[in-house]
């Protein structure tokens, strides 16, 4: 099983539309929880960092569960700009920050 | 400020052939990673450095050797290349907060093909 699991989609919406990906996790000794943002042939970006409380960034919504083990992230009023893969990351406490990334699931919002 | 950099962009290499990819930051972080990315894999580690002079193995080091001669620098090396190590190689940086999981800042990547 891999220790971080997503939906590789694509998820095709129209713009406009509220979409929600969700991700698991292996490890119950995960402390960090991130979505990372990656558009076509280019480097991974933080887009926000989860919450146990859960966290509001604009149009983003991010909701740990750590009882059930996942992650979700909610994009409310789709843009075009806003497609690209979107990376659910988890990190273990340790000597480094090392991150342990799932596959990505993509997302294309059409007009 | 340039954040992360990453030298080359692309780079064709035959069977056997050695060669060193170069990652630089401007931020004064403290630790760097190498990372490569393959097609339904996502990223993986493969070696990281905690600061000038430290290296330690990732999940997928075999193949690989690393330097942080400087604290803005981390090389890694490619002795042998082998077609299976035909990836996208990307570089990133962090600065201990004190708390786990510090944001990583990622260099734009290097396309490699090894036939």
């Amino acid at each position: 099983r891999k220790e971080v699991e997503q939906d590789p989609g694509p998820f095709n919406v129209p713009e406009g539309a509220t979409v929600a990906f969700n991700c698991t996790y292996s490890n119950s000794a995960s402390q960090s929880f991130f979505w990372y943002r990656q558009d076509c042939r280019k480097e991974p970006k933080l887009l926000m960092s989860v919450y146990s409380s859960g966290n509001e960034d604009g149009r983003f919504t991010a909701q740990l569960n750590r009882a059930s083990q996942y992650i979700s992230l909610l994009i409310r009023d789709s843009k075009l700009s806003d497609s690209a893969t979107y990376l659910c990351v988890v990190n273990r406490a340790g000597t480094a920050s090392k991150l342990t990334f799932g596959t990505g699931t993509r997302l294309q919002v059409t007009l | 400020n340039a954040g992360v950099t990453q030298t080359p962009k692309f780079r064709v290499l035959k069977t056997g052939q050695s060669m060193t990819l170069l990652c630089a930051q401007d931020m004064n972080h403290e630790y760097m990673y190498w990372y490569r990315q393959d097609p339904g894999m996502g990223l993986r580690l493969i070696h990281y450095s905690v600061g000038e002079g430290t290296t330690a193995k990732g999940e997928v080091p075999d193949g690989y050797n690393v330097s942080r001669l400087k604290k803005q620098n981390f090389l890694l090396g490619l002795e042998s290349a082998a077609p299976s190590q035909t990836s996208v190689y990307f570089c990133a940086s962090s600065y201990p907060s004190g708390l786990p999981g510090e944001t990583q800042y990622f260099g734009p990547g290097t396309r490699l093909l090894v036939l």
